[in-house]
């Protein structure tokens, strides 16, 4: 069994950007959640997809958007970067099947705007 | 979701029993708590969950309090490896696949 893969490891943009983060679910998960993490805080929830639509979303403009394919691998976009977008990406799978599910956590990707 | 309360930090001995304390006053009846740990330079991982009842697995113990409005995680014999950001979290059962609401956890700092 293949744990949760993100790419890149690092990534340095300027601002007005765009950015494409990747992700590759564990094996036989069905849905992916993306989560921002600034330093010093603790992750905070973005949105989650669930069999290719989205299933949640929290308090993140449109610029943020996100997809998931059909063999559940996914990607967080992010348009016009802002400096404050600098942050530790995460994505975690996970087989939904209750609210008890536990997510299985990528290392991350470390976005730097410049 | 209901809010828990954690300490900021604690420090522990290597080879001693680690008491994490979790306050979620206002919590309901169909919240889980969960307790997941974030190692440096790492995602977070999951270490355990509970509803009513005290749990046990091979990373830790999760004692609940009667009136479940406070839980405490257990790590029986702590190692350098266990120095972790330590996160509380209230999961609501009847939301199947809602987020993890993070708060700012415990940083769990372990002496040799």
């Amino acid at each position: 069994e293949t744990g949760v893969t993100q790419s890149p490891t690092h990534l340095i943009k300027t601002r007005g950007q765009q950015v494409t983060l990747r992700c590759s679910s564990q094996s036989g998960h069905n849905t992916v959640s993306w989560y921002q993490q600034a330093l010093g805080q603790g992750p905070q929830f973005i949105f989650q997809y669930y069999r290719e639509e989205e299933n949640g979303r929290g308090n993140f403009p449109p610029r943020f958007s996100g997809l998931q394919f059909p063999n559940y691998s996914s990607e967080l976009n992010v348009n016009a970067l802002e400096l404050d977008d600098s942050a530790l990406y995460l994505c975690a799978s996970s087989l939904l099947t209750s609210g008890t599910d536990t997510q299985y956590f990528g290392p991350g990707t470390r976005l730097t705007v410049l | 979701d209901a809010k828990t309360t954690q300490p900021n930090s604690m420090e522990s001995n290597e080879e001693e029993p680690v008491h994490l304390p979790c306050n979620h006053s206002t919590i309901s009846g169909t919240d889980y708590i969960h307790w997941y740990r974030q190692l440096p330079s790492q995602g977070p991982e999951y270490v355990i969950h509970g509803l009513t009842s005290n749990v046990n697995n091979r990373m830790a113990s999760l004692a609940i309090a009667e009136d479940r409005k406070s839980s405490t995680l257990i790590l029986h014999r702590a190692t350098l490896r266990d120095a972790a950001v330590y996160y509380c979290i209230l999961r609501d059962v009847r939301n199947a696949g809602n987020m993890l609401t993070f708060g700012g956890g415990t940083r769990l700092m372990v002496k040799p």
